[in-house]
């Protein structure tokens, strides 16, 4: 089966624009997870989405936020971006929000310039 | 609070010998332990997982870690490295009520021919 599908691979963004990412899960999961790689912070959950809503959030600004939609694809965005928002996105799904279950896609690489 | 350390950012080892990563974890709720590889440019591949029962767990490509909970440790070994084992790999543990994984920093694992 197909796994989680993040798009785009690569973006380059300026300071101050605003970003879309994808991130379509595993046909079948209703939870979409979110987490922000950087060399200096690590791994970091950003939010989680389940049947549309929105489950949990992590310490980030009001900056990021997300959605999902009914067929469990989510996007996530950013606004008014700034250097430190270069970093690689990841996306995990699960059946049913449990973390034990999670699939994570290949990321998303932001670089913001 | 649940927090994660992963003793060595980088490990070198020999093909052929023993590999040891080392994760200690500090949590306020019954731990489920987990143990991901990242390839460059690629996202997290669960290796194993502790949730409840056997302390002894056994993962993917030969590696297998053992939850204890009176040093409140989570290695990770392999009897035998492989050139193919060079990656870098995180420890993880619930995040308590958020339903998140809070990850350690990563060590990357260098194998040498």
């Amino acid at each position: 089966k197909a796994g989680v599908t993040q798009t785009p691979r690569y973006l380059i963004k300026t300071r101050g624009q605003q970003v879309t990412l994808s991130c379509s899960p595993i046909s079948g999961h209703r939870s979409v997870s979110w987490y922000q790689q950087t060399p200096g912070q690590g791994l970091q959950f950003l939010f989680e989405y389940f049947s549309e809503t929105q489950r949990n959030k992590g310490n980030f600004p009001g900056r990021f936020s997300g959605r999902q939609f009914s067929n469990s694809r989510s996007e996530m965005n950013v606004s008014t971006l700034e250097l430190g928002d270069s970093a690689l996105y990841l996306c995990a799904s699960s059946l049913d929000g449990t973390i034990d279950g999670y699939t994570f896609g290949s990321g998303t690489r932001l670089t913001v310039v | 609070a649940q927090s994660v350390t992963q003793l060595g950012s980088h490990v070198s080892v020999s093909e052929g010998a023993l590999v040891l990563l080392r994760c200690n974890y500090s949590s306020s709720v019954p731990p489920y332990l987990f143990w991901y590889v990242q390839y460059p440019n690629q996202g997290l591949q669960l290796l194993l997982k502790y949730t409840t029962g056997a302390t002894l767990v056994k993962g993917i490509n030969g590696f297998e870690a053992e939850f204890k909970k009176s040093e409140t440790s989570f290695h990770l070994t392999k009897p035998s490295a492989h050139m193919s084992d060079a990656a870098e790999y995180f420890c993880a543990v619930n995040g308590g009520s958020q339903g998140n994984l809070i990850f350690g920093k990563g060590t990357k694992l260098s194998v040498k021919p």
